[in-house]
C-alpha cells in the first residue's frame, strides 16, 4: 500500500503565487523526501527532513513535518513557470527504498 | 560527477514479446533500485540490489520480470514474455552509503514503455 499520499492530486496558480502540497503517511519514518518530476524525465530530489525535524528551508522551498500527524508540507513560495512539474514525497522507513505516493501535479500559469 | 545512465529511451513491443533495459548508476553507489511508473502513478519498487545481491524483490512479478546486477556495477531488468498491463516507464536510481545519504535517490531519465 502507498505510504506517502499527496493532497491535491492536481493544483493550478498563477506566476507568483505560493503553491502548498501535503503529504500524509502511515508508519514510523526515518526521514520524509520531495521529489520533482518534470514531464518525461526522472525524479529530481528536492529537499530531505528527517524525523526529529520540524520544519526546513532550501531556496524557495520549505518543508514542515509533524510526526505526530504523520504529515508533511511541501511550500513552494514565487513559483515561476519552470516550477510545473509533478512533486512526490517519498518516506524512508530503514534500510529498504523509499514509498513513493501518487503526486501532485502543479501548473504555474505565467 | 555523471548521473545514471538508462537505455533505451524509449521501447514499442507487441505483447508476449520481451525486452530488457540497461542502467549504470552514479559511480561508487552500492545500492540500485528498478522503479515501475504507470502513468499518474508514483514509482514502484520493483527491486532493489545492493552491490551485486538483492536487498527487496517483493514487488516484482517473478513470472515474467527479471533482474541482474553482476559485478555490482551496471544492470539489466528484463522482462519476458510483455503483457499490455507493462506500459510504464520503468526508472532506475541509485543511492551512497551511510547515514549522512539519508537514502537520497538519484534517477535516471527511464525507460517509456508501450506494449501494443
Amino acid at each position: 500500500s502507498q505510504q506517502g499520499e499527496e493532497d491535491p492530486q492536481a493544483l493550478s496558480i498563477q506566476e507568483g503565487e505560493n503553491a502548498t502540497m501535503n503529504c500524509s503517511y502511515k508508519t514510523s519514518i526515518n526521514n520524509l523526501q520531495w521529489y520533482r518530476q518534470n514531464s518525461g524525465r526522472g525524479l529530481v530530489h528536492l529537499i530531505l527532513i528527517r524525523s526529529n525535524e520540524r520544519e526546513k528551508h532550501s531556496g524557495r522551498l520549505r518543508v514542515t513535518l509533524d510526526t505526530s500527524k504523520k504529515s508533511s508540507s511541501l511550500l513552494i513560495t514565487a513559483s515561476r513557470a519552470a516550477d510545473t512539474a509533478s512533486y512526490f514525497c517519498a518516506v524512508n522507513t530503514g534500510r529498504r527504498a523509499l514509498t513513493f505516493g501518487s503526486g501532485t501535479r502543479l501548473q504555474v500559469q505565467p | 560527477e555523471a548521473g545514471v545512465a538508462q537505455s533505451p529511451r524509449y521501447k514499442i513491443i507487441e505483447k508476449r514479446q520481451s525486452v530488457a533495459f540497461w542502467c549504470n548508476p552514479i559511480s561508487g553507489h552500492a545500492t540500485l533500485y528498478w522503479y515501475q511508473q504507470i502513468l499518474g502513478q508514483g514509482p514502484k519498487l520493483l527491486i532493489q540490489f545492493q552491490n551485486n545481491g538483492v536487498v527487496d524483490d517483493s514487488q516484482l512479478p517473478k513470472d515474467r520480470f527479471s533482474a541482474e546486477r553482476l559485478k555490482g556495477v551496471d544492470s539489466t531488468l528484463k522482462i519476458q514474455p510483455a503483457k499490455l498491463e507493462d506500459s510504464a516507464v520503468y526508472l532506475c536510481a541509485s543511492s551512497g552509503e551511510g547515514r549522512q545519504s539519508g537514502n537520497i535517490q538519484y534517477f535516471g531519465a527511464g525507460t517509456r514503455l508501450s506494449v501494443l
